[in-house]
């Protein structure tokens, strides 16, 4: 059975940093691009950022540019988010997501979710 | 680039039939085969109900049905059922973006 597993949210003031983690089970993850999303309780998802198989190709949403991380460790099956300079409008549930592929590496379809994790960030 | 349009919320009766639309452009639903949708429950992660347009995932109900024409993808839902209710996002690959979800529909069960 395929799980994913998200934690690390949490509360933290603004300009603060959180690292979320997402533990993977299940499917070989060497296999999968991995992608954060996010939700504002209440509201829509949005995309936030991507990660190919090997970790060495990295994409993210131009509001989050410059300020998150997206990375992986093959090895021990986990995708990390490092969240640094957290604004208000980063408070989420940040859903770790599993793709599937087509051709070229297009995004077919996210396949398996996390529960998520919430982040709130406030003073 | 703007969220793909969808209506706030659609409803219908047990047993009716629904359709929920999902307009885009053609930077995104117009140019690729590559639309999907999603099934949330409150306090729910989302599910994969629709991918490719019109494939359905396995264990997935034959009453979602799913068709794209020019720049809008649809959803239906046949024979509403009362476990229907939920919210629906549909979702474009953009190449761009590189992907890019839909507001989201409310689905109520009169």
């Amino acid at each position: 059975e395929v799980q994913l597993v998200e934690s690390g949210g949490g509360l933290v003031q603004p300009g603060g940093s959180l690292r979320l983690s997402c533990a993977t089970s299940g499917f070989p993850l060497n296999t999968y691009w991995m992608h954060w999303v996010r939700q504002v309780p209440g509201k829509g998802l949005v995309w936030v950022s991507r990660i190919n198989r090997e970790g060495t190709t990295t994409t993210y949403a131009d509001s989050v540019k410059g300020r998150f991380t997206i990375s992986r460790d093959n090895a021990k099956n986990t995708v990390h988010l490092q969240m640094n300079s957290l604004r208000v409008e980063d408070t989420a549930v940040y859903f770790c997501v599993r793709v599937v592929s087509g051709w070229n590496d297009v995004i077919r379809a996210f396949d398996n979710w996390g529960q998520g994790t919430m982040v709130t960030v406030s003073s | 680039q703007s969220a793909l349009t969808q209506p706030a919320s659609v409803s219908g009766s047990p047993g009716q039939s629904i359709t929920i639309s999902c307009s885009g452009t053609s930077s995104d639903i117009g140019s690729y085969d590559l639309v999907s949708w999603y099934q949330q429950h409150p306090g729910k992660a989302p599910k994969l109900i629709i991918y490719d347009v019109s494939k359905r995932p396995s264990g997935v109900s034959y009453r979602f049905s799913g068709s794209k024409s020019g720049n809008t993808a649809s959803l239906t839902i046949s024979g509403l059922q009362a476990e229907d209710e939920a919210d629906y996002y549909c979702c474009s690959y953009a190449h761009t973006t590189p992907v890019i979800f839909g507001g989201g529909t409310k689905v109520t069960v009169l």
